[in-house]
């Protein structure tokens, strides 16, 4: 069975600063996709970055980035110079190699600091 | 329109009543997904629908009962609910899902539901 963790349940970062946001994952499967969403309060989750387990480059996404070391099974989110709306609830996520099954991380909480 | 909408926003409900929660996307998807996110638990699949046919169903009790009437609108039928079942539920969709595919969900505001 496919399992993602996110060892952090909450970060603080400084307003401008740089943060890396942890996720391992779990799983059996050569091919799959690992995938970044924020949820802020209101809810919605809003999808920010996808990495594809054969993608040789690191994905970016603007400010945001996903350090990819397949053989550690870890998908490090980072994201670059923190602005106050980065705060929000932030899920690593993996679907299977069919492709219709997501399983999510617990998610990590950021809080961007003034 | 755009996007993923969800329908009502919040929602409280009696054990006995009988509600129904709506998504529709305006993406051009044809696979829709049911998710629930309770408090401090990861999220969860529920249902997966492909081309308006049910694909997944992820041992979810029979009160929570899918309708998916083709592939812009998608329906969750509840009846005689617990409390437990109180939960923030979220709609997806995606184009459909190729193995080993990069298909993006994308999801709704969500329901946030209160059973007393």
């Amino acid at each position: 069975a496919q399992k993602i963790t996110q060892t952090q349940p909450g970060m603080f970062v400084q307003e401008k600063e740089a943060v890396t946001l942890d996720c391992t994952y779990d799983t059996s499967d050569q091919s799959y996709g690992l995938f970044w969403y924020k949820q802020p309060s209101s809810g919605e989750m809003i999808f920010l970055i996808y990495q594809g387990s054969y993608d040789e480059q690191n994905a970016t996404e603007g400010r945001y980035s996903l350090n990819f070391q397949k053989a550690r099974k870890s998908a490090n989110l980072v994201i670059s110079a923190s602005q106050l709306g980065d705060s929000a609830m932030y899920f690593c996520a993996m679907r299977d190699n069919y492709g219709q099954n997501f399983v999510f991380g617990p998610g990590t909480r950021l809080s961007v600091l003034p | 329109e755009t996007g993923v909408t969800q329908t009502p926003r919040h929602l409280v409900m009696g054990m006995t009543n009988k509600k129904s929660l709506k998504c529709e996307q305006h993406l051009g998807h044809n696979a829709m997904y049911w998710y629930k996110q309770s408090a401090k638990k990861p999220l969860e699949l529920m249902f997966v629908y492909n081309f308006k046919e049910q694909t997944e169903n992820n041992s979810v009790p029979s009160r929570f009962s899918p309708e998916c009437p083709n592939s812009s609108h998608l329906f969750l039928h509840l009846h005689t609910l617990q409390p437990e079942d109180s939960a923030l539920y979220l709609c997806a969709s995606s184009q459909s899902p190729t193995v080993g595919g990069s298909e993006t969900q994308y999801f709704g505001p969500g329901t946030r539901l209160l059973v007393l």
